[in-house]
């Protein structure tokens, strides 16, 4: 399989923990976003690589997330100190041009 | 602010009926719009995208519609399946910049027997 793929694809922890995801892009695409979903809404961007550059981050993006893509290949996403409301489903996507393409997701809850 | 508000938020249809989705946008100024099926639990899979200079773009069963004059884009969707059960969501893109993509919050479509 080619596609973006995201692990784990479910993570229950408890308050106070750290998490992180992986997001393993599509191969020759340059470009990596994370967003987050909560029920009912549409995807929040939160952040953006172009290669290994981190060229945007949201607001959304508190000091306790934190993202990284050291090779420019996969990404990975760190929570720290997680709260309840950090309960949601986080997705990646990638891209060489306008389209990009979706991951399953990670699904967070954090109990 | 940057908004995309989506009409009906639900709607439900039967098999073999063609239904339109609609899509309003406040985005400004505006590179392209694109209209993503998400299956419940599953990431968004893009089905259509559009330039400000294009009005209509076809895949399949879906035709997605834009005026950039009055800011409103519809997906069409015809002789409707079971498998058309998911949320469509629109999402605009502003020029320059990442940060402000903004996704609709969805239609959510139910295909019945």
């Amino acid at each position: 399989d080619t596609g973006v793929s995201q692990n784990p694809r479910h993570k229950i922890t408890k308050r106070g923990q750290n998490v992180t995801f992986r997001c393993d892009p599509i191969s020759e695409h340059n470009r990596l976003y994370w967003y987050r979903q909560t029920l009912g809404q549409g995807p929040e961007f939160l952040t953006y690589f172009q290669n290994e550059a981190q060229l945007e981050k949201s607001r959304l993006l508190s000091d306790r997330f934190s993202a990284e893509r050291p090779k420019g290949s996969f990404s990975t996403l760190e929570i720290q100190r997680t709260e309840q409301g950090d309960s949601a489903m986080y997705l990646c996507a990638s891209s060489r041009d306008n389209e990009q393409f979706f991951g399953p997701g990670t699904r967070l809850t954090v109990l | 602010k940057n908004q995309v508000e989506q009409s009906p938020q639900s709607l439900i249809i039967l098999e073999g009926k063609n239904c339109t989705l609609q899509c309003n946008y406040t985005v400004s100024p505006f590179s392209n719009l694109r209209w993503y099926k998400q299956d419940t639990g599953r990431g968004p899979v893009s089905l259509t995208i559009m330039t400000f200079s294009e009005n209509t773009k076809s895949n399949g069963r879906y035709t997605a519609t834009l005026d950039a004059d009055t800011k409103q884009s519809s997906l069409h969707i015809t002789a409707s399946q079971l498998s058309d059960s998911a949320s469509y969501i629109c999402v605009v893109s502003p020029t320059g910049g990442y940060q402000k993509v903004t996704f609709g919050t969805g239609t959510k479509l139910q295909v019945i027997p």
